[in-house]
């Protein structure tokens, strides 16, 4: 069974500041590895993906993968009190049945 | 305008009840999902397709089913052997079992 930890928060932030969301797995076959933002009430929506080990940059979010200790994190630089939000970290193995989703971190950006 | 669109957005169900909740996508992807959020915890996988006329158990498919008759098309149907259906139901599609998954807007099924 497959699984993903995230810590659920809340994770409270000065505006500006940069957050940093972190997640672990437990299966080392999982393969791609995605964050996505859900504000209350709505439907996941996706920030970023990364396939390799290392960081890959996307404006103000960075992801960063790390294989061999089976993490992957996410920093918002800048962050503003429209990226208060909950994050969901997800995996995807070998198989086809889907992603394997953390139960999210609550992030509070406070102005 | 390319999307997913779900139906109804919200959906109250009666006891003994069967219901039909609604997932269209015009993206031309191959997969698709059915996910059931409840407060406090993550998304879990009900059922998924990755093609016309095939689709597999996910973790938590007991009381519910589905068909794949159109590629654009994946209603999950919550039956009345499902005994605690009150969440927040969301489908997803992708292009391929391990890409990227797009989600719809969800339904929210209330039980009467």
């Amino acid at each position: 069974q497959k699984e993903v930890e995230q810590n659920s928060g809340p994770l409270s932030v000065p505006e500006g500041a940069i957050a940093s969301l972190n997640c672990t797995y437990s299966d080392r076959g999982s393969q791609s590895f995605f964050w996505y933002r859900q504000y209350s009430g709505k439907s996941p929506e996706l920030i970023m993906f990364i396939y390799s080990n290392g960081d890959k940059e996307d404006g103000r979010f960075t992801a960063q993968l790390n294989k061999a200790s089976q993490y992957v994190s996410l920093l918002i630089r800048d962050s503003q009190p429209s990226d208060s939000a909950t994050y969901l970290c997800a995996v995807t193995g070998g198989g086809a049945d889907g992603l394997t989703f953390g139960k999210g971190t609550h992030l509070i950006i406070q102005p | 305008d390319g999307g997913i669109t779900q139906s109804p957005k919200y959906l109250f169900r009666k006891e003994g009840q069967n219901v039909t909740l609604s997932c269209e996508q015009n993206l031309n992807h191959d997969a698709m999902y059915w996910y059931r959020q409840d407060p406090g915890q993550g998304l879990r996988l009900i059922y998924y397709s990755q093609i016309v006329n095939d689709f597999q158990k996910g973790d938590i498919a007991e009381g519910y089913s589905v068909s794949r008759e159109k590629k654009e098309s994946f209603p999950l149907t919550v039956t009345s052997a499902q005994k605690n259906p009150t969440a927040f139901y969301l489908c997803a599609s992708s292009i391929g079992s391990l890409e990227t998954q797009y989600f719809g807007p969800g339904t929210r099924l209330l039980v009467l």
